[in-house]
């Protein structure tokens, strides 16, 4: 059974700041890998997709990575900004799109 | 807008109770999927529609009946609620094309408290 872990659960860092939030997962053969940002109170919203046949993906300053071999995606926030602190979920895509995901890492950005 | 509509947004039900999560969506998505968030848990699925008339069991399926009523709509069914089904629910739709699905969009979620 697939699980997803996503650590740290939280992380704070200052305005500015370029960070690497992390999503790890244990069955290699996965359909895609989903990275998707939820604020308080609200739906998650999808930031960017991999196939598994994808290295990474870019929009804007958000940048997320697919390693199979090694069970490992990252997501690269560049020149981070207070509107950017919100939970980042990661997801296993599943065979028929039942997505399994992490817990999330809650991140704040200081101004 | 488009988008996936979920109602009601909030909701309080006694124990025993039934009630119906309404969703909807009008992107002409092929799957829909219902999910439950809980602190400490995640988010976990209830069960899914990858087409219009069937249905198929997600990780946490019993105490839940859904019905894919048309293209657009999946409602998720509270037969007798517990106390454990307290939780936010989401409803999701996505384009399914054999293995790969993308243009996953999440409804705002109902939120459920059960007394």
């Amino acid at each position: 059974k697939q699980e997803v872990t996503q650590i740290p659960a939280a992380l704070s860092v200052p305005e500015g700041e370029n960070l690497v939030l992390n999503c790890s997962f244990t069955d290699s053969a996965i359909y895609n890998l989903q990275w998707f940002r939820q604020d308080p109170g609200k739906g998650l919203t999808s930031l960017l997709l991999i196939q598994s046949s994808q290295r990474e993906q870019t929009s804007g300053r958000l940048n997320a990575s697919l390693d199979k071999s090694s069970g490992r995606s990252t997501l690269y926030i560049a020149a981070s900004q207070p509107g950017d602190s919100a939970t980042y979920l990661c997801a296993d895509g599943g065979s028929q799109g039942n997505l399994i995901f992490g817990k999330g890492t809650k991140l704040s950005v200081k101004p | 807008n488009a988008g996936v509509t979920q109602t009601p947004k909030f909701q309080v039900l006694k124990t025993g109770q039934s009630m119906t999560l309404q969703c909807a969506q009008d992107m002409n998505h092929n799957s829909m999927y219902w999910y439950r968030q809980d602190p400490g848990m995640g988010l976990r699925l209830i069960y899914y529609s990858a087409s219009e008339g069937t249905t198929d069991k997600g990780e946490v399926p019993n105490g839940y009946n859904v019905s894919r009523l048309n293209k657009r709509e999946f409602s998720l069914r509270l037969e007798s609620a517990a106390p454990s089904q307290t939780s936010v629910y989401f409803c999701a739709s996505s384009i399914t094309a054999g293995a790969s699905n993308y243009g996953y969009t999440f409804g705002s979620g109902t939120r459920l408290t059960v007394v």
